[in-house]
């Protein structure tokens, strides 16, 4: 199984409301990741999980909360959002990276696109 | 990361070769060269990487400058199916994160 599963596909959501995307990996990797797109730009990282801790996190707005409950699992919690972060949010994973042993390719989920009106 | 540039967009021929460049003249001893590309509605999806020497896989060739200034992505033979944003990037491995630049929108013609 290499595939990265994301839930769900499409969220619209008020500025006060409090949602939660989800991502799932099954291929043993311990390291995963939350990348945003907006429409016609490329993929910013937003946060990076190691061994299930937080190891990067791009100076994202606290109104994100990364959270990865298993080595399988990682969610995003989203609360008060502005029209702005509406973009697509593609989850990642990958194995860690050990001493320039190994090259640890990333993959990716298919996104949920995001609208927050 | 050190920067990549790459042409904003470039066409090609169905069932023709496609080369791919991409500048990355401040790059380190330590930066693998990734490409990634992403279908239209897709998230992204790993094509090759290198380090120093030319790289071939089932879906593409690398072929990288000796002085690793520069390096090409080549498609051997471009179906309608190719036809996605190609991205070159830089780092150690990908375990820290991508760093994704504009990229170049290949467009194929049948």
């Amino acid at each position: 199984d290499t595939e990265v599963t994301q839930t769900p596909k499409h969220l619209v959501m008020g500025m006060t409301n409090k949602k939660s995307l989800k991502c799932e990996q099954h291929m043993g990797h311990r390291a995963m990741y939350w990348y945003k797109q907006k429409a016609k730009k490329p993929p910013e990282l937003m946060f990076v999980y190691s061994y299930e801790k937080l190891s990067i996190n791009e100076s994202v707005p606290s109104r994100f909360s990364p959270e990865c409950p298993n080595s399988s699992l990682l969610n995003l919690h989203l609360h008060a959002l502005q029209p702005e972060d509406s973009a697509l949010y593609l989850c990642a994973s990958s194995q860690r990276w050990t001493s320039g042993l190994t090259y640890n390719e990333q993959f990716f989920g298919p996104g949920t696109r995001l609208t927050v009106l | 990361d050190a920067k990549t540039t790459q042409p904003n967009s470039m066409e090609s021929n169905e069932e023709e070769p496609v080369h791919l460049p991409c500048n990355h003249s401040t790059i380190s001893g330590t930066d693998y060269i990734h490409w990634y590309r992403q279908l239209p509605s897709q998230g992204p999806e790993y094509v090759i990487h290198g380090l120093t020497s030319n790289v071939n896989n089932r879906m593409a060739s690398l072929a990288i400058a000796e002085d690793r200034k520069s390096s090409t992505l080549i498609l051997h033979r471009a179906t309608l199916r190719d036809a996605a944003v190609y991205y070159c990037i830089l780092n150690r491995g990908g375990a820290d994160g991508l760093t994704f630049g504009k990229g170049t929108h290949l467009i194929i013609q049948p």
